[in-house]
């Protein structure tokens, strides 16, 4: 079946480092694809999305690009900072199937 | 409402007890979606609805775990019989429409209910 498969964490960065969390996904049709973030004591939220390939998502200066080459969809970020500091989750949708996630990358930024 | 909102937002009960959680969608979202995620884990699908169908409940683990939308709005999952393996958060989401893969339909998630059995 689909799935997704997302870097271990966590991740600890210093304030203004580049980020990179890796995602690739396996799936049986076109599936698309999306980041969520689930900041400490909320839901999760959606951040950015893509819906085939080549495309780019981005939010808040985070960005993704659809590689159906590669299957992958790594989240991208110049420079965190603090209040980035999250869980974050990479997740498909195929064949108007519901989400499937993957298991979640927790980021801590240090100042 | 403004945002999906779960209830209760944290339960401790006892092994064999029933639980029932509740979920209160965005108003006008057709579909509701209910996840379970354990610790350390993503969200692992349970079922959804559009209006007030049931459309996929292969994600119930077994038949302990129900879940209802009876009037198209308020859904509530029910756990009969609770065992020590079903704590975990259970998260309740909504959208628009479905379907979602077009990507044109952007799944709310509420904040939660986490359950915990002892």
């Amino acid at each position: 079946g689909d799935s997704v498969t997302q870097m271990e964490g966590p991740v600890t960065l210093s304030e203004e480092a580049f980020l990179t969390i890796n995602c690739t996904y396996t799936a049986t049709g076109y599936p698309s694809l999306f980041w969520y973030v689930q900041y400490p004591g909320e839901g999760l939220q959606l951040l950015l999305k893509a819906t085939k390939a080549d495309d780019k998502g981005s939010n808040k200066g985070f960005e993704a690009t659809y590689r159906k080459e590669t299957t992958s969809f790594h989240l991208e970020k110049g420079s965190v900072q603090v209040s980035d500091s999250a869980v974050y989750f990479c997740a498909l949708s195929d064949q108007d199937t519901p989400l499937v996630f993957g298991k979640g990358t927790r980021l801590s930024v240090i100042a | 409402g403004a945002g999906v909102s779960q209830s209760p937002r944290y339960k401790v009960t006892k092994r064999g007890q029933d639980v029932a959680l509740r979920c209160d969608p965005i108003s006008g979202h057709v579909s509701l979606y209910w996840y379970r995620q354990a610790l350390g884990q993503g969200p692992e699908f349970l079922t959804y609805f559009n209006y007030e169908a049931q459309q996929d409940k292969s994600g119930l683990p077994n038949d302990r775990f129900s879940a209802e939308r009876p009037e198209g709005s308020i859904s509530t999952l029910t756990i009969q019989r609770t065992e020590q393996r079903d704590s975990a958060m259970y998260r309740c989401a909504s959208s628009l429409r479905g379907p979602i893969s077009s990507g044109a339909n952007v799944l709310t998630f509420g904040a939660g209910s986490r359950l915990t059995v002892l």
